[in-house]
């Protein structure tokens, strides 16, 4: 089945640690993206990449960080430097760059990350 | 003031009624509108793309754009207990990728 497959399901991080969310697509799509989701603030991007070994801020990539080294591929780190990690954590996908840049976007199950 | 305005409930109905969910936004470059449905715990799921004003209807759903108010809606017939979701709007401008979503209808539907 085609589709965007996160992993872990849920994850914890412990003070001082780095903790990467795992996100694969089998889509074929070019562009793939970040989100963090908290209660009652909707979806907010952290990071996105059109194209391999390419990639640009989103609205609150501080404290996070990411790769592009495969198409299928978009893993996301969440360092020591966010003071507030725990939300739910969502990749999402989309075919289209350029010309067909308004593609819709598709979306994994997501990564609930807490603080332990 | 947000980009993207949307009531986040909760809204209860009772099986078979006509639902609607609505957004309204402020930026008029946004010419492509989705709604996403979000069952606890998953990824959303698109529901809905449309691009610029009229309506759209897939089996019971039925989206509505109409740009010169800033408006959008999404219309659930015959609606029923698995409709039961958290429901989000988003929106683009020509040549964007990036989203902005709403922050989300939290909708049951009561059997």
């Amino acid at each position: 089945d085609g589709g965007i497959t996160q992993s872990p399901k849920y994850l914890f991080r412990k003070e001082g640690q780095n903790v990467t969310l795992s996100c694969e697509q089998n889509l074929n799509h070019d562009a793939m993206y970040w989100y963090r989701q908290d209660p009652g603030q909707g979806l907010r991007l952290i990071y996105y990449s059109q194209i391999v070994n390419d990639f640009q801020k989103g609205d609150i990539a501080e404290g996070y960080s990411v790769s592009r080294e495969k198409k299928e591929s978009f893993p996301l780190t969440v360092t020591s430097a966010q003071k507030n990690p725990t939300a739910f954590y969502l990749c999402a996908s989309s075919a289209g760059t350029g010309r067909l840049s308004n593609q819709p976007q598709h979306f994994g199950d997501g990564t609930r990350l807490s603080i332990l | 003031q947000k980009e993207v305005e949307q009531d986040p409930g909760p809204l209860s109905v009772p099986e078979g009624a006509i639902v609607s969910l609505n957004c309204t936004y402020s930026n008029s470059a946004f010419q492509y509108f989705m709604w996403y449905r979000q069952y606890s715990r998953k990824g959303p799921e698109l529901l809905m793309y449309t691009y610029s004003s009229g309506n759209k209807e897939d089996g019971r759903f039925t989206a509505q754009v109409d740009k010169s108010s800033k408006y959008i809606s999404l219309f659930i017939r015959d609606s029923q207990p698995s409709d039961s979701a958290t429901y989000l709007c988003a929106m683009s401008a020509f040549g964007n990728e990036k989203l902005t979503f709403g922050t989300g209808t939290r909708l049951t539907i009561i059997p």
